[in-house]
């Protein structure tokens, strides 16, 4: 299966700041995508990471809040912008290669858990 | 909104015995999957099932797949504390492409 690393694994913030978040698979992938998964909750997809164009967001997520880049095939970053509490929360990228041997089987990275004071 | 509902929500098992976790979704999907999460890390991603398979085997996880009654199982024979975690279902997206709809999840509790 594929490697997906994110840094920062973990990281605690200050209400007001933000957070840049690393996703960096280990090949080139067809697509990429940005998830949170609040405290006990299951995963929601925050966005469509589009390689050289703007993301595609999901209802009830924006650009200005989690603006999200994906320069090349095997790199995404998701921002979180003037964080607040109710931002706490674990996010994962996601890769899936539509082309290979795992086509359609959508691999994650290990997430990384944000806390905001 | 979420498509996946898994059921039961919580499970308790002894060790050498069998889970069963069950997800039943809305709509037509091409294929669905099941993942495993341990204590809030990542995603393992265990099996994918399409639209044409009925069951499918990996190890000691069986996976069955009834579209008519849009419905999922996942048996986990002889389970281990290992096997102790959070399972999730995931169908695609309709309108996002390949991105996946999750569903509440059923946490698995194996004691020795």
């Amino acid at each position: 299966s594929a490697v997906i690393s994110q840094k920062p694994s973990r990281d605690i913030c200050q209400r007001g700041t933000s957070l840049t978040i690393q996703c960096q698979v280990d090949s080139q992938v067809t697509m990429m995508f940005w998830y949170r998964q609040q405290p006990g909750q299951s995963l929601t997809l925050i966005a469509t990471a589009n390689q050289g164009s703007e993301a595609t967001y999901e209802s009830g997520f924006v650009i200005d809040k989690f603006p999200i880049s994906r320069p090349n095939l095997t790199f995404s970053t998701l921002t979180v912008s003037n964080m607040s509490p109710e931002d706490s929360s674990i996010y994962l990228c996601s890769a899936e290669w539509v082309q290979r041997e795992y086509r359609n089987e959508q691999f994650f990275g290990p997430g990384t858990r944000l806390t905001v004071l | 909104s979420q498509q996946g509902e898994e059921d039961p929500q919580a499970l308790s098992i002894q060790e050498g015995e069998n889970a069963t976790m069950n997800c039943s979704y809305k709509t037509s999907i091409n294929n669905l999957q099941w993942y495993r999460q341990n204590s809030g890390r990542g995603l393992v991603h265990l099996i994918l099932i399409r639209s044409n398979e009925r069951e499918k085997h990996s190890g000691r996880l069986r996976v069955t797949l009834d579209t008519s009654k849009k419905s999922s199982s996942l048996l986990i024979t002889a389970s281990r504390a290992a096997d102790t975690a959070s399972y999730f279902c995931a169908t695609e997206y309709s309108n996002s492409g390949y991105a996946l709809n999750f569903g509440k999840g059923t946490s698995l509790l194996v004691t020795p």
